[in-house]
């Protein structure tokens, strides 16, 4: 159980593209994603924190008009980086809060790794 | 703010070595979590401590929850190379919803 998956695993880009990232609870429903985004050889960045129905809070120095989240179900949030350009490069992590689960517990996607040209 | 401190940042071993990593801070914990992440995944949860003197294992996981509640260490016995990959030390922030992750120790078993 506690199964979370993302799509795509991978996305190359042009600049001045938007990508969008899917988030999804597979065998559980997702009271709170996390957004995270991790450079090489660096620890998880929080991004965001997104409960499903209402507005994401965002990580100070994060733009939320760069990264628009959208968590319409309890078993997917998504993810769009706008205008994307090189230095959004990165691999982008959610993960996955969920009912009948303690809060502390978080499940990790598989990460999608999005390089801009 | 809330800081997680994890040592050794790296570690180089051979196959069937015990290995040893901690993580510490300066701020009370009530959960302990620790994660693997392997190359290109995202992290997967190892363990979770949730009382202070609490020691759990997992397979050749063994995690202690420090008794003054400001440090974990994690134990992997008789490693093989599958064991490879980094593991973070997390815990939820005081009065928040957000989990603070350590630096990462990075494992390298040579077969």
């Amino acid at each position: 159980g506690a199964v979370v998956s993302q799509h795509p695993s991978w996305v190359i880009c042009k600049s001045g593209t938007s990508v969008k990232i899917e988030c999804r609870s597979l065998d559980f429903q997702a009271t709170t994603m996390f957004w995270y985004r991790q450079f090489p050889k660096q620890s998880l960045m929080l991004m965001a924190t997104s409960n499903e129905g209402s507005k994401a809070t965002y990580e100070q120095g994060v733009e939320k008009d760069k990264f628009l989240i959208n968590h319409a179900s309890l078993t997917l949030s998504t993810l769009t980086v706008t205008s994307a350009h090189p230095e959004d490069s990165s691999f982008y992590i959610c993960s996955a809060v969920g009912q009948g689960y303690s809060y502390n517990e978080q499940f990790f996607g598989p990460g999608t790794r999005l390089t801009v040209l | 703010g809330q800081q997680l401190n994890q040592s050794p940042q790296s570690m180089f071993i051979q196959e069937g070595e015990d290995v040893s990593m901690n993580c510490t801070s300066s701020s009370i914990f009530n959960t302990w979590l620790w994660y693997k992440q392997d190359p290109g995944e995202g992290p997967v949860l190892l363990i979770a401590l949730y009382k202070a003197g609490e020691l759990t294992s997992n397979g050749r996981l063994t995690a202690q929850f420090g008794i003054t509640r400001k440090d974990s260490f994690l134990n992997i016995s008789a490693s093989i190379p599958s064991d490879v990959g980094i593991y973070f030390c997390a815990g939820p922030q005081a009065g928040g919803f957000k989990t603070i992750f350590g630096a990462g120790t990075r494992l390298f078993v040579k077969a």
